[in-house]
């Protein structure tokens, strides 16, 4: 049931893109995007719902595709404040909330 | 607004004893998670409270268990420590079951079993 992220980790000069995946094996009702920084806990990036629209901001923005039970986060224009560990969180009908394993993410100037 | 609350934050037990944490969640937030964090293993789930009754349960032995109470603070409590335990445990908070909002996760408590 957990979901499965790639890359594992990616390193970046700032200004350049990243994409990081999550793949589920079951229907996704949601999937919900986490940064952790070292020592700090995770930090609530945004969520994407069955049936809903791509979400986020200027620069970090995810997609959801219901068919392929998969979502993107992308990340462009990289910071080195945008290094952490991202999680993505799925859920299934409302049920429990289960991680993938992590993509950290290293943002060298 | 106070954050997610979670002691101790540090926390050193010997193989056999047990332990209790404790989680205080967001003002007005119902629903509350645990995970455990490790390195090799990310976080994985432990259970979901929502309004004093667990809703969900994660693949851990019996030796884990938590509780939440009507003002939606939740303890977990490990019985018979092992050194495998050792890890962060996270407590993480949303308004409901939904969590259309996201989760607000604490600092963690670090356990440390030797």
């Amino acid at each position: 049931q957990q979901p499965v992220q790639s890359p594992q980790a990616v390193i970046l000069r700032e200004g350049e893109d990243a994409v990081i995946n999550c793949s589920s094996s079951k229907a996704l009702y949601s999937v919900h995007w986490y940064r952790q920084k070292h020592g700090e806990a995770p930090v609530f990036l945004m969520i994407l719902l069955k049936g809903g629209e791509q979400k986020g901001h200027e620069k970090i923005s995810a997609s959801f595709n219901e068919k392929k039970q998969q979502s993107s986060l992308y990340l462009t224009a990289s910071q080195l404040s945008y290094s952490g560990t991202y999680f993505c969180g799925t859920a299934y009908n409302n049920n429990d909330m289960r991680f993938g394993a992590g993509t950290r993410l290293t943002v060298k100037p | 607004k106070a954050g997610v609350t979670q002691t101790p934050r540090y926390l050193i037990k010997t193989r056999g004893q047990q332990v209790t944490l404790s989680c205080s969640p967001i003002s007005g937030h119902r629903s509350v998670s645990w995970y455990q964090q490790t390195p090799g293993q990310g976080l994985q789930f432990l259970f979901e409270y929502f309004s004093e009754t667990q809703r969900n349960k994660g693949n851990f032995p019996g030796r884990f268990s938590g509780r939440q109470f009507s003002n939606s603070r939740s303890e977990m409590n490990v019985s018979t420590l092992e050194l495998g335990d050792s890890a962060l445990y996270l407590c993480a908070s949303s308004l409901d079951y939904s969590r259309e909002d996201g989760y607000t996760f604490g600092s963690g408590t670090r356990l440390t079993v030797v």
